[in-house]
């Protein structure tokens, strides 16, 4: 089974801040999921990436398929992002796209 | 078009009832997966269908816990003989095989 470990648990930042979640694996994958949780608890796929790096807006995902390492950042905080952020791979590793272990998850606070 | 629908979005049950929960994936999608995510905890894995191969089970907590998706659209997760243990968000996201999963809103249950 994949264990996912992410850090930090908690993140508090001030608007315009450049914030930097990170997530580790421990089995290989063919590709990683990033969630993101609002305090109402809907979950929005934020990116599903197998390689480099994605951009969409003012988030960035990145990932280290060797290293076994994914990178999500936010360019410019504001209090809008505010959220859990959750990273999720495969539970056996490879291309089981299926069934996902997910990481406890990254508290992001953004005070204005 | 519309996205993943849950109903109820919240339900209260007594302890030893038997609970039926509903998902409506985006149509067309052939993957539809259930996920629990119980207070102060990290989403957790409960069952994956794919298309019309025999669905992963593996993350069911008990037998009292069963889910039936009919025609490769709607699925209705069951809980019998509920526990407060069983309290809980429940999650169903839908996606193409190896496509990001597009979440619902979720369906709060408490057992009181």
């Amino acid at each position: 089974k994949n264990e996912v470990e992410q850090s930090p648990q908690n993140l508090t930042a001030q608007e315009g801040e450049f914030i930097t979640i990170n997530c580790s694996y421990s089995v290989g994958i063919s590709a990683l999921h990033w969630l993101q949780q609002h305090p109402g608890g809907g979950i929005v796929s934020l990116f599903m990436l197998s390689s480099g790096k994605k951009k969409h807006g003012r988030l960035i995902a990145t990932i280290n398929i060797q290293e076994k390492h994914s990178s999500l950042h936010i360019t410019a905080s504001h209090p809008r992002d505010s959220a859990v952020y959750i990273c999720a791979v495969p539970n056996a590793g490879g291309t089981s796209y299926g069934k996902l272990t997910f990481g406890q998850g990254t508290i992001l606070t953004v005070h204005p | 078009g519309a996205g993943v629908s849950q109903s109820p979005s919240n339900k209260v049950t007594e302890k030893g009832k038997d609970v039926e929960l509903r998902c409506d994936p985006i149509s067309g999608h052939t993957a539809l997966y259930w996920y629990r995510q119980s207070l102060g905890q990290g989403l957790e894995f409960l069952i994956y269908f794919q298309g019309n191969s025999a669905p992963d089970k593996s993350g069911l907590p008990s037998d009292r816990f069963s889910a039936e998706r009919t025609g490769g659209s709607v699925s209705t997760l069951t809980i019998q003989r509920t526990q407060q243990e069983d309290s809980a968000v429940y999650l169903c996201a839908s996606s193409f095989p190896g496509i990001e999963q597009f979440f619902g809103p979720g369906t709060r249950l408490t057992v009181l």
